[in-house]
């Protein structure tokens, strides 16, 4: 089993849908999740963190589920813009492992 | 202003060649990073630095070598650079070597070896 799993997709959405993504930890200990987002030819960058209770922003939330060792990102209302590749994050320590990210296309 | 900078940009090489690249960054971070995302789109860390000290080293063939000069740079050398070494080389820092805070990234360097 990958240390971090993800869905690569693409999936495609028209713009207003609501879109969600899974991402898998296989280490029980992991302590701190992110999830960050590409753009294409463009670097990462952080999009929120994930909280135990999970969290906010917007129009998007982060969820953590410990027992089943998954993080989530739902997006709703989806924009023409939210088109990137989402890539969770997972720290062990000082060790840090992105997932192999997931591509969203928002269609018009 | 820059946060996290890289040079080159772009850099196209033979095989066999000897390249650096090098990072800075200007937040006043402790640690820096080298990242290597291949045609697949995987992420890779390759080394980390807090404060000039290594602190992670995952598998990655000797002919790289990471030099970190102080906390605000940390420059990657190839040597004998081959096929398979193509790929965008990102650079990043964070505050501490922990998971509490974000990454920033530099632009990436995309390396072609022909």
């Amino acid at each position: 089993r990958k240390e971090v799993e993800q869905d690569p997709g693409p999936f495609n959405v028209p713009e207003g849908a609501t879109v969600a993504f899974n991402c898998t930890y296989s280490n029980s200990a992991s302590q701190s999740f992110f999830w960050y987002r590409q753009d294409c030819r463009k670097e990462p960058k952080l999009l929120m963190s994930v909280y135990s209770s999970g969290n906010e922003d917007g129009r998007f939330t982060a969820q953590l589920n410990r027992a089943s060792q998954y993080i989530s990102l739902l997006i709703r209302d989806s924009k023409l813009s939210d088109s990137a590749t989402y890539l969770c994050v997972v720290y062990l320590g000082q060790k840090v492992t992105f997932g192999t990210g997931t591509k969203l296309q928002v269609i018009p | 202003d820059t946060a996290v900078s890289q040079t080159p940009k772009y850099l196209v090489t033979q095989m066999g060649n000897d390249k650096s690249i090098k990072c800075e960054q200007n937040l006043g971070h402790d640690t820096m990073y080298w990242y290597k995302q291949d045609s697949k789109k995987f992420l890779k860390i390759m080394f980390s630095y807090n404060n000039k000290e290594l602190i992670i080293n995952e598998t990655v063939p000797n002919r790289f070598s990471p030099k970190s000069p102080d906390k605000a740079h940390l420059n990657l050398h190839i040597n004998s650079l081959e096929l398979g070494d193509s790929a965008v080389y990102f650079c990043a820092s964070s505050p501490t070597s922990g998971g509490e805070y974000e990454q920033y990234f530099g632009p990436g360097t995309r390396l072609t070896v022909t």
